[in-house]
């Protein structure tokens, strides 16, 4: 069975400064992958970042780094730099050998100036 | 970097309605899902499409639901009677290579 695991439904951080929002997952699939995607008030899903299960580097894309630790099942997104942009939803999700992605339930990100 | 389109953004429908939600995925993507949010609430899988069958759904997509693709570049979500329960954000996506899985802007479905 996949499962995806936030555990924090809202973070605050000030502008400029850096945030983690944490995900833990569980799976039994030899091979996965896990993406972070923001998703603004106005609906849009965007992808932020991938993480392969055997890739060797932590993924960066710009101020986004996903704090892969595959023993502890954790992949961990942190922003650096926050911006008031950065205000949104942000879905920690699963994809398996299967066919599903697997959501979590999300955490709301409020930047503050 | 080639998208998955989705059309409309926005659509308002009254109870009892049919409504089709199109979607454009990648090309050469072979691979084809829809996804609900309803409002506040998390990401659930509907359906995948694969070779123009379904292979697999979730208990949510009950009869009311059909998914299509009816030429080589769209793939429909139709939903028969709407009841106001499937107010919700539809997401379709679609997976292949070289892009991996890619998701649509989504259709924010209103049921009046």
């Amino acid at each position: 069975a996949q499962k995806i695991t936030q555990t924090q439904p809202g973070m605050f951080v000030q502008e400029k400064e850096a945030v983690t929002l944490d995900c833990t997952y569980d799976t039994s699939d030899p091979s996965y992958g896990l993406f972070w995607y923001k998703q603004p008030s106005s609906g849009e899903m965007i992808f932020l970042i991938y993480q392969g299960s055997y890739d060797q580097q932590n993924a960066t894309e710009g101020r986004y780094s996903l704090n892969f630790q595959k023993a502890r099942k954790s992949a961990n997104l942190v922003i650096s730099a926050s911006q008031l942009g950065d205000s949104a939803m942000y879905f920690c999700v699963l994809a398996g050998t299967g066919n599903q992605f697997y959501f979590g339930t999300g955490t709301s990100l409020t930047v503050i100036p | 970097e080639p998208e998955v389109t989705q059309t409309p953004s926005h659509q308002v429908t009254q109870m009892g309605q049919e409504v089709i939600l199109r979607c454009v995925p990648i090309s050469n993507h072979l691979y084809f899902y829809w996804y609900r949010q309803i409002l506040g609430q998390k990401v659930e899988f509907l359906v995948s499409f694969y070779n123009n069958e379904i292979s697999e759904k979730s208990e949510i997509f009950d009869d009311q639901f059909s998914v299509e693709r009816p030429d080589g570049s769209n793939f429909t979500l139709k939903i028969r009677s709407t009841k106001l329960e499937d107010s919700a954000m539809y997401f379709c996506a679609s997976k292949g290579a070289p892009y991996g899985y890619t998701f649509g802007s989504g259709t924010r479905l209103t049921v009046v």
